[in-house]
Order: structure tokens, then sequence, then C-alpha cells
């Protein structure tokens, strides 16, 4: 099925160590996005890319990478994690951005992250 | 700074019986604004956009600048409408999200 995958589903991780989203869209869509699901919190955007090569600071960026070597991959890592990075990560793509954006947004099904 | 509240984490109702999820935003400028919805076991999709002036699955949202607010209703909730609902706010191309609110529609 077309769209955004990401892997893994599900993780729990040791703290202090390094993990990484993996994120791929086949929709050649120029912007992606990170967001983090917490209850009472909403989704809070982590980084961003409005294009392959440039990325950006979302919300809450502490404590996380990202890079956008092409279009279609969007990895996100943490680099040490940390208990208070327990979450569940969404993916999301759109094919405009900025001042063109139109604020539909393309999700992915969601990694859900435990760190102990 | 710009942002998006929705006060109720979770609203149940029973079924026919009208809904309202609440949102209000902070925004200087012409917001626009978004209805996501999470069903259960499903992606988050985008469910209506101000600007269409449109009504998806019953529901409808108007835009009130005075009161700032872009409240989500329908008039006769179905069960199969219970899901997460988000209301969102475009600023700079990225989509600021508020807390949600979950909608439970019982038999």
């Amino acid at each position: 099925i077309a769209g955004i995958t990401q892997a893994p589903t599900s993780q729990i991780l040791a703290a202090g160590r390094r993990m990484t989203l993996r994120c791929t869209q086949d929709m050649r869509h120029n912007a992606m996005y990170w967001y983090r699901q917490d209850l009472g919190l909403g989704l809070r955007l982590i980084h961003y890319s409005n294009t392959a090569g440039t990325t950006g600071k979302g919300e809450v960026p502490d404590g996380y990478s990202v890079s956008r070597a092409n279009t279609d991959d969007f990895p996100l890592t943490l680099a040490s994690a940390v208990p208070s990075q327990t979450s569940v990560y969404f993916c999301a793509s759109s094919d405009s951005y900025g001042a063109q954006g139109t604020g539909e947004l393309f999700f992915g099904e969601g990694s859900r992250l435990t760190v102990l | 700074a710009q942002r998006v509240t929705q006060p109720e984490k979770l609203l149940s109702v029973f079924k026919g019986a009208p809904v309202e999820l609440k949102c209000n935003y902070s925004y200087s400028g012409s917001p626009e604004l978004f209805w996501y919805v999470q069903y259960s076991r499903q992606r988050l999709q985008l469910l209506l956009r101000h600007i269409s002036r449109e009504s998806i699955k019953g529901f409808t949202a108007d835009l009130n600048k005075g009161e700032t607010s872009f409240h989500l209703k329908k008039p006769f909730a179905q069960e199969e409408d219970s899901a997460m609902y988000y209301c969102a706010l475009l600023w700079g191309g990225k989509l600021i999200f508020g807390q949600g609110t979950e909608l439970s529609v019982k038999p």
C-alpha cells in the first residue's frame, strides 16, 4: 500500500541506548515531519524537513536528530534515550510546505517506544 | 505564541445525541484550521479544513474569529464516530495540534 511506512512498530529500549526510528514514503512528497504523541499533550512537532537536504527544529527537538539524504527517507535518531522519550512517534509527509502548505498531512502508523 | 487548546480530554455521548468538540486557538493572523481524526487501529487522517466549508461524515466546523474558536459539531452522533479528534492550526507551513479529545459514543 502506498504511503508512509514506519519501523519498528514497537520497541522497548534501555536508557542510554541509541535508537533510530525509520520512516519511508513513496508519494514523492517534499515535506516530512516527526511528531510525538503523549496523553494530554497531543501531538508535538519534533523535527521537520521541507525538502531533501534540509531539516528544521520543531517544538520539542532536544534529544533528537534527523537527516534527509533523499526525498523518501526521514529517520529520527535518539542518541542516548531517556525515560521521558517514552512515547508514540508519528512520521508524516505533505506535498507542500511553507507559504504553499495546505495543512494536509499523511501519517504513518506510528512507532511505540518505551525507554526503561 | 500560536496555540491550540482542546479543553476536553474525553467526551462521552449516547448514540443519536448532538456532539460538539471544542477547539480554541491563539493566532494573530488569519488562521487556517483543521480537524484530524484517529479511529481505533487506523492512521491519523484529515477530517476537514475550515476553508473547504464542507461537511464530512456529518461533521461541520465553523471558524469564529471573534471567539477564536473552531468547534467540531455533529447533530446526531453514531457509534462509528468514536475516535480521537485533534484540532490543528497551520502556521509557517507546519501544523500545531491541540491536546486531543477522545469521543466515545455509547449505544
